[in-house]
């Protein structure tokens, strides 16, 4: 199973402000994803990272607010940009080879002041 | 569209007991089936899988799942329940009709409590 990685696990950043968040893994993948979970709450999908390419947005998630670069088949970023209050909630990394099973990263917390 | 139904918020169980965590899905192709473990302040932990054969896959900690094909069901079940199974599980599908690269799709979650 892939073992993944983020940085920072957890952060307070005041609004408008803007914070990256690193996602790697220790061996290559196909896909990587990330998603948003309010505390308690399901998973949403905010989008597909492709490698060498624009990632793939879900609905309501636009490249201006969530810029995402995958550089290689290990490692992610996510952007959080000009955050406010509603941007508080724990940032997933998510992996996955194929058809195979998907894994996740610990999670990155965030608040927003 | 695919979508996962998990129509119970908590579940309460007797530590002991027998537990179930229900889960129904909804997709247009052959479904991938996962259930996923979540503790306080930690990340999504893999528990099973089903992906094709036997209808019931067991899992990790004793945990084991059951296809239902005609009730397109897929429930977490476990014989004696456990405090440290205490956490919230997450039910997950995807489909496999296309290239293989379609994402998970979550239910809501069920909060399970086993009392001591």
């Amino acid at each position: 199973s892939a073992v993944i990685s983020q940085k920072p696990s957890r952060d307070i950043c005041q609004r408008g402000t803007s914070l990256t968040i690193q996602c790697q893994v220790d061996s290559q993948v196909t896909m990587m994803f990330w998603y948003r979970q309010q505390p308690g709450q399901s998973l949403t999908l905010i989008a597909t990272a492709n490698q060498g390419s624009e990632a793939t947005y879900e609905s309501g998630f636009v490249i201006d607010k969530f810029p995402i670069s995958r550089p290689n088949l290990t490692f992610s970023t996510l952007t959080v940009s000009n955050m406010s209050p509603e941007d508080s909630s724990i940032y997933l990394c998510s992996s996955r080879t194929g058809k195979e099973t998907q894994y996740f990263g610990p999670g990155t917390r965030l608040l927003v002041l | 569209a695919q979508s996962v139904a998990q129509p119970e918020d908590q579940v309460n169980v007797a530590e002991g007991n027998p537990l179930t965590v229900k889960c129904t899905y909804s997709v247009s192709g052959n479904p991938y089936l996962f259930w996923y473990v979540q503790y306080p302040n930690r990340g999504l932990q893999f528990l099973l899988k089903y992906i094709t054969g036997d209808n019931l896959v067991k899992g990790s900690y004793g945990f084991e799942a059951e296809f239902n094909k005609s009730q397109t069901s897929f429930h977490l079940k476990k014989p004696s329940a456990l405090v440290s199974d205490s956490a919230l599980y997450f039910c997950a599908v995807r489909v496999t009709w296309n290239s293989g690269n379609t994402p998970l799709v979550f239910g809501k979650g069920t909060r399970l409590s086993v009392i001591a």
